[in-house]
């Protein structure tokens, strides 16, 4: 089966801390994994994915194969950090999207 | 660059009329998809386009859920008849050639059905 689990629906965090969003997944083959942003009123975005091995705004993601991961990390989260975040599995022959998590980042 | 255009932003109607949504994708991406989000959920795919062509609906109900491309550019997702269940946001999304590029996402147009 092709899966993607986001445990957490929401994460509240105070600025300056960090941050973790957590992301299962299950697929049988070599997996390519993303993750979107959805801030208030915007679109859905494409934040960053695996084999960019990248830091977008400061977040990072590293694909653990052995746990079949892909959390989302920053070191100190801002406020404009609040939004809706959605892991994604690029499966067979689309994306299959968590039910995604809200992160809340307070003053 | 305007990005995905979609229309209307908001619908409500009443259970069994019909509805249509539009979505006109960014100028040179020849996929486009429909999604639907359902509240609390993840975006699922309903249907891409490579072109006119519809290269994957395995998904889209297609007992009351039709779409069309017809000239490769814009395409609208019709409904008919709506139920309540089908009260969701409903995505558009466009890439270059494929599915394996970036998909970039319309603003969604919410469905309720009263």
């Amino acid at each position: 089966a092709q899966r993607v689990t986001q445990p957490e629906k929401l994460l509240s965090v105070f600025k300056g801390a960090p941050v973790e969003l957590k992301c299962n997944y299950s697929y049988s083959g070599s997996p390519e994994l993303f993750w979107y942003v959805q801030y208030s009123r915007q679109r859905l975005q494409l934040l960053l994915r695996h084999i960019s091995r990248e830091s977008i705004k400061g977040f990072t993601a590293d694909l653990n194969k052995g746990e079949t991961s892909f959390h989302l990390k920053k070191p100190f989260a801002q406020e404009e950090d609040s939004a809706m975040y959605y892991c994604a599995l690029r499966g067979t022959d689309k994306l299959i999207f968590g039910t995604g998590t809200r992160l809340q980042v307070f003053p | 660059e305007a990005g995905v255009v979609q229309s209307p932003r908001y619908k409500i109607i009443e259970k069994k009329q019909p509805v249509a949504f539009w979505c006109n994708p960014i100028s040179g991406h020849n996929t486009l998809y429909w999604y639907l989000q359902n509240l609390g959920q993840g975006p699922e795919l309903l249907i891409r386009y490579e072109n006119e062509e519809a290269v994957d609906d395995s998904q889209l109900p297609k007992d009351r859920f039709s779409a069309e491309r017809l000239k490769g550019v814009d395409s609208t997702l019709k409904i008919q008849p709506a139920e309540l269940g089908d009260s969701a946001v409903y995505l558009c999304a466009s890439s270059r050639d494929g599915q394996y590029n970036e998909q970039f996402f319309g603003p969604g147009t919410r469905l309720t059905v009263l």
